[in-house]
């Protein structure tokens, strides 16, 4: 069982439109890490967003953490081809856990041009 | 600063067999977890080593072992290998403070026959 459920697990796009990956719990989590992943390769860290309600901005890349830290967002603009990969979001619980990380089954985007 | 490696990148082994992997962390790092990544499952915790201690375990079974050495390096052994056991293998390592960002190794692709 997922504790982390991503939506949606697949999404396909023309370059140039926007997209958004939902990362949601019923858990709350001292962390959210933001991954993405090409096949036959170990996840890439994004991002990390800690505080309630933070959004992080990276390139054209905008992360958001909800207020009560059970909810992340994904948000790309004007994708590109090289935006394509597996996007996996992980919730990290107390300090005790911080090396065990939770993962989303993740949100396959692919953007043709 | 070089990243996470894992050694082998790939692996072929026979029902039966036990094979040994091999995590190096990024320096000064010296926590390191091991994930399993499977199509149907996705990405799961098995173990995580602090210090030489495995400070924490996910549910996988006792034929799934690691140990760390004094350096931070890290290996793990699957012992009577199964035709279920075949999946990325994952290593990251992270800082004791890392509020849960873990920085991750290409994986060692297992293939059991």
């Amino acid at each position: 069982t997922q504790l982390l459920e991503q939506s949606p697990q697949f999404l396909s796009i023309q370059e140039g439109e926007n997209l958004t990956v939902y990362c949601n719990s019923s858990s709350v989590f001292s962390s959210l890490q933001w991954y993405r992943q090409e096949p036959g390769e170990g996840p890439v860290l994004l991002v990390t967003v800690v505080t309630g309600g933070e959004v992080k901005k990276l390139k054209r890349l905008t992360f958001q953490f909800g207020d009560a830290r059970k909810d992340s967002s994904l948000h790309i603009t004007a994708a590109q081809p090289g935006d394509t990969g597996l996007y996996l979001c992980a919730g990290a619980g107390t300090t005790d856990s911080w090396g065990k990380l939770q993962f989303g089954a993740g949100t396959q985007v692919v953007v043709t041009p | 600063k070089a990243g996470v490696t894992q050694t082998p990148r790939y692996l072929i082994k026979t029902r039966g067999q036990q094979v040994t992997l091999s995590c190096s962390p990024i320096s000064g790092h010296r926590s390191v977890s091991w994930y399993q990544q499977t199509p149907g499952q996705g990405l799961q915790f098995l173990f995580e080593y602090f210090s030489e201690t495995q400070r924490n375990k996910g549910n996988f079974p006792g034929r799934f072992s690691g140990r760390q050495f004094s350096n931070s390096r890290s290996e793990m052994n699957v012992s009577t290998l199964e035709l279920g056991d075949s999946a990325l293998y994952l290593c990251a390592s992270s800082k004791v403070t890392s509020q849960g960002i873990q920085y991750f190794g290409a994986g060692t692709r297992l293939s059991v026959l």
